[in-house]
Protein backbone atom coordinates (compact mmCIF):
# COMPACT_ATOMS: atom_id res chain seq x y z
CA UNK A 1 0.00 0.00 0.00
CA UNK A 2 1.14 3.53 -0.81
CA UNK A 3 0.86 7.15 0.39
CA UNK A 4 1.15 9.61 -2.79
CA UNK A 5 1.71 13.46 -2.24
CA UNK A 6 2.96 16.01 -4.31
CA UNK A 7 6.97 16.38 -4.22
CA UNK A 8 6.72 20.28 -4.05
CA UNK A 9 4.79 23.17 -2.63
CA UNK A 10 5.39 26.99 -2.30
CA UNK A 11 3.65 29.46 -0.56
CA UNK A 12 3.73 32.90 0.05
CA UNK A 13 4.52 34.35 3.28
CA UNK A 14 1.83 34.90 5.30
CA UNK A 15 -0.71 32.93 2.95
CA UNK A 16 -2.32 29.70 3.51
CA UNK A 17 -1.09 26.42 1.73
CA UNK A 18 -2.46 22.21 1.90
CA UNK A 19 -0.57 19.82 1.14
CA UNK A 20 -2.59 16.50 0.23
CA UNK A 21 -1.34 12.86 0.79
CA UNK A 22 -3.67 10.10 -0.86
CA UNK A 23 -4.07 6.23 -0.33
CA UNK A 24 -6.43 3.31 0.07
CA UNK A 25 -5.28 2.93 3.80
CA UNK A 26 -6.59 6.48 4.78
CA UNK A 27 -10.02 4.99 4.25
CA UNK A 28 -9.03 2.66 7.09
CA UNK A 29 -6.79 4.30 9.27
CA UNK A 30 -6.03 7.22 10.88
CA UNK A 31 -3.09 9.15 8.97
CA UNK A 32 -0.60 11.83 10.89
CA UNK A 33 2.07 14.42 9.55
CA UNK A 34 5.38 15.33 10.19
CA UNK A 35 7.70 18.12 9.59
CA UNK A 36 11.59 18.14 9.28
CA UNK A 37 14.03 20.30 8.65
CA UNK A 38 17.62 19.61 7.12
CA UNK A 39 19.99 17.89 9.39
CA UNK A 40 17.16 17.12 12.18
CA UNK A 41 14.77 14.46 13.53
CA UNK A 42 11.14 14.96 12.25
CA UNK A 43 8.70 16.42 14.22
CA UNK A 44 5.00 15.67 14.35
CA UNK A 45 2.59 18.35 13.50
CA UNK A 46 -0.49 16.93 13.26
CA UNK A 47 -2.33 13.36 14.34
CA UNK A 48 -5.65 11.97 14.11
CA UNK A 49 -7.32 13.70 11.54
CA UNK A 50 -6.56 17.20 12.95
CA UNK A 51 -4.95 17.26 16.28
CA UNK A 52 -1.86 19.00 17.02
CA UNK A 53 1.09 18.26 19.95
CA UNK A 54 1.70 20.30 22.16
CA UNK A 55 4.24 23.41 20.81
CA UNK A 56 2.54 23.28 17.06
CA UNK A 57 1.82 26.42 16.32
CA UNK A 58 -2.07 26.91 15.89
CA UNK A 59 -1.65 27.74 11.92
CA UNK A 60 -1.17 24.12 11.11
CA UNK A 61 -4.47 22.42 11.01
CA UNK A 62 -5.12 19.14 9.39
CA UNK A 63 -8.35 17.23 7.48
CA UNK A 64 -9.70 13.75 5.98
CA UNK A 65 -11.80 12.62 3.22
CA UNK A 66 -12.16 9.51 1.90
CA UNK A 67 -8.97 8.09 1.10
CA UNK A 68 -7.17 11.45 1.22
CA UNK A 69 -5.74 13.43 4.13
CA UNK A 70 -4.74 16.64 4.18
CA UNK A 71 -2.14 19.44 6.15
CA UNK A 72 -3.24 23.08 5.89
CA UNK A 73 -0.66 25.58 7.17
CA UNK A 74 -2.58 28.83 7.43
CA UNK A 75 -0.38 32.70 7.63
CA UNK A 76 2.76 30.43 6.82
CA UNK A 77 6.15 31.59 8.32
CA UNK A 78 9.19 31.56 7.08
CA UNK A 79 10.30 28.60 9.61
CA UNK A 80 7.75 26.48 7.58
CA UNK A 81 10.09 25.93 5.44
CA UNK A 82 10.67 22.38 5.07
CA UNK A 83 10.22 18.51 4.22
CA UNK A 84 6.54 17.06 5.14
CA UNK A 85 5.63 13.71 5.11
CA UNK A 86 1.67 11.42 5.72
CA UNK A 87 2.13 8.27 7.44
CA UNK A 88 -0.38 5.67 8.41
CA UNK A 89 -0.81 2.13 8.17
CA UNK A 90 -0.83 0.14 5.01
CA UNK A 91 -4.34 -1.62 3.82
CA UNK A 92 -3.05 -4.90 5.75
CA UNK A 93 -2.79 -3.01 9.14
CA UNK A 94 0.12 -4.30 9.92
CA UNK A 95 2.87 -2.62 8.26
CA UNK A 96 3.12 1.24 8.41
CA UNK A 97 4.03 3.37 5.31
CA UNK A 98 5.25 7.15 4.87
CA UNK A 99 4.21 9.26 1.86
CA UNK A 100 7.58 10.13 -0.86
CA UNK A 101 7.29 13.99 1.35
CA UNK A 102 6.43 17.14 -0.04
CA UNK A 103 8.96 20.03 0.00
CA UNK A 104 7.74 23.36 1.12
CA UNK A 105 9.10 26.38 0.14
CA UNK A 106 7.97 29.45 1.95
CA UNK B 1 11.15 14.08 29.13
CA UNK B 2 10.73 11.24 26.55
CA UNK B 3 14.41 11.01 25.12
CA UNK B 4 14.91 7.75 22.60
CA UNK B 5 19.10 8.07 21.98
CA UNK B 6 20.11 5.80 19.16
CA UNK B 7 23.44 4.14 18.74
CA UNK B 8 25.36 1.65 17.09
CA UNK B 9 25.48 2.42 13.53
CA UNK B 10 29.05 2.94 11.60
CA UNK B 11 30.14 1.80 8.29
CA UNK B 12 29.88 -2.16 7.14
CA UNK B 13 30.74 -4.26 4.14
CA UNK B 14 28.00 -5.50 2.18
CA UNK B 15 26.91 -8.88 3.46
CA UNK B 16 27.58 -7.82 7.17
CA UNK B 17 26.18 -7.21 10.06
CA UNK B 18 25.27 -4.45 12.17
CA UNK B 19 23.06 -3.90 15.57
CA UNK B 20 21.22 -0.77 16.55
CA UNK B 21 20.36 0.13 19.74
CA UNK B 22 17.54 2.70 20.75
CA UNK B 23 17.56 3.25 24.70
CA UNK B 24 14.19 4.80 26.25
CA UNK B 25 13.61 7.17 29.07
CA UNK B 26 11.16 9.46 30.53
CA UNK B 27 7.93 6.78 29.83
CA UNK B 28 6.84 3.84 30.44
CA UNK B 29 8.60 2.11 27.96
CA UNK B 30 6.48 -1.16 28.17
CA UNK B 31 2.99 0.69 26.98
CA UNK B 32 4.23 1.84 23.35
CA UNK B 33 4.88 -0.21 20.42
CA UNK B 34 8.20 1.09 19.22
CA UNK B 35 9.12 1.18 15.59
CA UNK B 36 12.63 1.76 13.21
CA UNK B 37 12.54 4.59 10.47
CA UNK B 38 15.25 4.93 8.04
CA UNK B 39 16.34 7.62 5.37
CA UNK B 40 18.15 7.48 2.76
CA UNK B 41 20.36 9.93 1.48
CA UNK B 42 18.58 13.09 0.49
CA UNK B 43 15.41 10.99 -0.16
CA UNK B 44 12.26 10.57 1.95
CA UNK B 45 11.48 8.51 4.96
CA UNK B 46 10.96 4.90 5.34
CA UNK B 47 9.26 3.23 7.29
CA UNK B 48 11.66 -0.08 8.63
CA UNK B 49 10.03 -2.51 11.16
CA UNK B 50 7.81 -1.78 14.85
CA UNK B 51 7.28 -4.50 17.46
CA UNK B 52 4.36 -3.68 19.86
CA UNK B 53 4.23 -3.42 23.24
CA UNK B 54 5.01 -7.17 24.27
CA UNK B 55 6.77 -8.39 21.32
CA UNK B 56 4.13 -10.21 20.47
CA UNK B 57 3.47 -8.21 16.51
CA UNK B 58 6.51 -7.76 14.72
CA UNK B 59 6.24 -6.12 11.34
CA UNK B 60 8.91 -5.72 8.80
CA UNK B 61 9.22 -3.61 4.74
CA UNK B 62 9.15 -5.59 2.58
CA UNK B 63 12.60 -4.60 1.63
CA UNK B 64 14.43 -5.65 4.30
CA UNK B 65 12.29 -9.05 5.47
CA UNK B 66 14.34 -11.80 6.23
CA UNK B 67 17.26 -9.79 7.11
CA UNK B 68 16.68 -7.56 9.74
CA UNK B 69 14.78 -8.91 12.96
CA UNK B 70 13.82 -6.53 16.15
CA UNK B 71 13.79 -7.10 19.87
CA UNK B 72 13.07 -4.93 23.01
CA UNK B 73 13.77 -5.95 26.16
CA UNK B 74 11.56 -3.96 28.71
CA UNK B 75 13.24 -4.27 31.77
CA UNK B 76 16.23 -2.45 30.09
CA UNK B 77 13.93 0.48 28.02
CA UNK B 78 16.08 -0.78 24.84
CA UNK B 79 14.81 -1.18 21.33
CA UNK B 80 17.24 -3.38 18.62
CA UNK B 81 17.72 -3.49 15.19
CA UNK B 82 19.39 -6.56 13.88
CA UNK B 83 21.02 -5.72 10.46
CA UNK B 84 22.11 -9.06 8.22
CA UNK B 85 23.30 -9.39 4.80
CA UNK B 86 23.63 -6.02 4.40
CA UNK B 87 23.28 -3.81 1.00
CA UNK B 88 24.19 -0.54 -0.23
CA UNK B 89 20.68 0.53 -0.11
CA UNK B 90 20.56 -0.16 3.33
CA UNK B 91 22.64 3.00 3.81
CA UNK B 92 21.20 5.89 5.66
CA UNK B 93 19.91 7.22 9.03
CA UNK B 94 17.67 4.87 11.35
CA UNK B 95 15.84 6.84 13.64
CA UNK B 96 13.56 5.35 16.33
CA UNK B 97 10.28 6.21 17.30
CA UNK B 98 7.57 5.84 19.98
CA UNK B 99 4.46 5.21 18.34
CA UNK B 100 0.88 5.90 19.81
CA UNK B 101 -1.93 3.42 19.75
CA UNK B 102 -5.39 5.21 19.14
CA UNK B 103 -4.45 7.21 16.32
CA UNK B 104 -0.87 5.66 15.46
CA UNK B 105 1.15 8.52 15.55
CA UNK B 106 5.06 8.22 15.96
CA UNK B 107 4.99 11.32 18.94
CA UNK B 108 8.74 10.88 19.71
CA UNK B 109 12.14 10.42 17.14
CA UNK B 110 15.62 9.71 18.45
CA UNK B 111 18.04 11.74 16.37
CA UNK B 112 19.23 8.93 14.18
CA UNK B 113 22.59 6.63 13.93
CA UNK B 114 24.46 6.76 10.40
CA UNK B 115 24.51 3.09 8.52
CA UNK B 116 26.90 3.28 5.47
CA UNK B 117 27.50 0.35 3.88
CA UNK B 118 30.02 0.60 1.36
CA UNK B 119 32.74 -1.58 -0.19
Amino acid sequence: SELTQDPAASVALGQTVTITCQGDSLRSYYGSWYQQKPGQAPVLVIYGQNIRPSGIPDRFSGSSSGDTISLTITGAQTEDEADYYCNSRDTSGGQRVFGGGTKLTV
Amino acid sequence: EVQLVESGGGLVKPGGSLRLSCAASGFTFSSNTMNWVRQAPGKGLEWVSSISSGSSYMFFADSVKGRFTISRDNAQNSLSLQMNSLRVEDTGVYYCARERDRYGEFDFWGQGTQVTVSS
